[in-house]
C-alpha cells in the first residue's frame, strides 16, 4: 500500500483481556518495527523483523507481549492479560532495508486498558 | 549502545520567531541521524536526515539541522515558525554499520503561540 496501515486506530479493553494489534507495512519493505509510546514519553522499541531472519525481541517488556510476521507482510502484536500500564500508543514502522533509509510510521493504535 | 538526549521537553515560541530544538547523542560508533515530527493523534513523519556529506541538512516545512560531530549534536532549526509547526519533535540515531533499530530521544513539544 501507499503507507503503513495500522488497525484498529483505537482500542479500549478491560484489564485481563487479550488484544491483537495489526500492522500492514509498505509493500516491498523488508524491515518492520513495533514501538510503544506512553503518554508524555519517547518511543520505546519493542520488536524488529527483517525478512525471514529471527526477530529481535529484545525490547518486549514481558512474556505477555508477542509478535508475528509472515514473510514480508502483515504483522500482529499480541498482548495477553492486559494491564493498565499497557495503555499506550503502539506504533508500527517499516523500512526498505535496515540502516539509513529511515522508517515510515503508521498512525498508531491507541490502547486504553480500563 | 546509543543514547539520545533532548534536554528541552517543551519549547514555547511566538509565531514568526526563530526556534532551535536541541539534540545530543552518545555512541561508540558512527551513526545516521534523524528528526521526526509527530502532530497530535498522528504517527511520526520524517523531517530530515543526515547520512553523509554536507553537515547542514535541509528538510521539509522549512526546517534544517546541522550535524556537529565534535559536539555530538544535531540541533534542529527554523528561522520563522508558524502555528502549524506546533507538534512533538523527536531526534533519533541508528548505527551506520547496520544497526537494526532507531534510538529515539524523549521528544520536545514545540508550542507556537500568536
Amino acid at each position: 500500500g501507499a503507507g503503513v496501515s495500522q488497525s484498529p486506530s483505537n482500542k479500549v479493553t478491560e484489564k485481563g483481556k487479550d488484544v491483537e494489534l495489526r500492522c500492514d507495512p509498505i509493500s516491498g519493505h523488508t524491515a518492520l518495527y513495533w514501538y510503544r509510546q506512553r503518554l508524555g514519553q519517547g518511543l520505546e522499541f519493542l520488536i524488529y523483523f527483517q525478512g525471514n531472519s529471527a526477530p529481535d525481541k529484545s525490547g518486549l517488556p514481558s512474556d505477555r507481549f508477542s509478535a508475528e510476521r509472515t514473510g514480508e507482510s502483515v504483522s500482529t502484536l499480541t498482548i495477553q492479560r492486559t494491564q493498565q500500564e499497557d495503555s499506550a500508543v503502539y506504533l508500527c514502522a517499516s523500512s526498505l532495508h535496515k540502516g539509513g533509509a529511515g522508517y515510515t510510521f503508521g498512525s498508531g493504535t491507541r490502547l486504553t486498558v480500563v | 549502545a546509543q543514547s539520545v538526549t533532548q534536554l528541552d521537553s517543551q519549547v514555547p515560541v511566538f509565531e514568526e520567531a526563530p526556534v532551535e530544538l536541541r539534540c545530543n547523542y552518545s555512541s561508540s560508533v558512527s551513526v545516521y541521524l534523524f528528526w521526526y515530527v509527530q502532530y497530535p493523534n498522528q504517527g511520526l513523519q520524517l523531517l530530515l536526515k543526515y547520512l553523509s556529506g554536507s553537515t547542514l541538512v535541509k528538510g521539509i516545512n522549512g526546517f534544517e539541522a546541522e550535524f556537529n560531530k565534535s559536539q555530538t549534536s544535531f540541533h534542529l532549526r527554523k528561522p520563522s515558525v508558524h502555528i502549524s509547526d506546533t507538534a512533538e519533535y523527536f531526534c533519533a540515531v541508528i548505527p551506520t554499520g547496520g544497526g537494526n533499530k532507531l534510538t529515539f530521544g524523549t521528544g520536545t513539544q514545540l508550542k507556537v503561540e500568536l
